[in-house]
């Protein structure tokens, strides 16, 4: 079965601290990986796609690095707007791309 | 540019009363329409999904139903709305010529009473 574990299921960051959220998969016939924002009662945000191991992406405060194994997305240096939780989603080459979500890593920056 | 329509935002049923969700994307043509469901302490749980106009495949056996009678229009419903219907409805696009990338509209919180 395809699963996505995220890691900590909660974090809280004093402003300015950096730190790292993991997405650990299992995906039969994988073809990349998502990260998204999702704001408290929003549609989760697109971020970054991955495909392969040693990619990098960045936006802002920001960057996304992939392994065969797992995903992290860095966070430097967060502001208290960075405060969400930060979904990761595996999709296979199959043909309707089919998504296995993980349940999300909910940050809070405190100023 | 394209962008997605939810609705309603909230709302709150019965059990035992129908339910209709309807999401529009603007701006492409032919997408990949999705269906998720995201309750608390899980993951998104994909529902339906649809590649054409009445095209609809579905992922869970449940009380719902989708439809997709237009090219850019997809709709969740149910004839009678279970209290385990309760939950954050979320509706999805993705192009359906290349793209891998899945945009997500606002979300409808149903609760079932």
């Amino acid at each position: 079965e395809d699963q996505v574990t995220q890691s900590p299921e909660a974090l809280r960051l004093q402003e300015g601290e950096s730190s790292s959220l993991n997405c650990s998969y299992t995906v039969s016939g994988l073809r990349g990986l998502f990260w998204y924002r999702q704001d408290p009662g929003k549609g989760p945000e697109f971020l970054f796609t991955l495909y392969s191991a040693g990619e990098e992406k960045e936006k802002e405060r920001l960057k996304a690095t992939l392994t065969k194994k797992e995903s992290f997305l860095h966070i430097t240096a967060p502001k208290p707007e960075d405060s969400a939780t930060y979904l990761c989603a595996a999709f296979n080459s199959g043909g309707y791309q089919k998504v296995t979500f993980g349940i999300g890593t909910k940050l809070q920056v405190i100023p | 540019s394209q962008t997605i329509h939810q609705w309603p935002a909230t709302l709150v049923q019965p059990v035992g009363s129908p339910l209709s969700l309807e999401c529009t994307v603007e701006g492409t043509s032919n997408p990949n329409l999705y269906w998720y469901r995201q309750a608390a302490g899980r993951g998104l749980q994909l529902l339906f999904y649809s590649v054409g106009i009445g095209q609809i495949s579905s992922e869970v056996p449940q009380n719902l139903s989708a439809s997709r009678p237009q090219d850019r229009q997809f709709i969740l419903s149910s004839k009678k709305l279970l209290l385990s219907d309760s939950g954050f409805y979320l509706c999805a696009w993705k192009t359906g010529t290349g793209g891998n990338i899945q945009y997500f509209g606002a979300g409808t919180r149903l609760s079932v009473l």
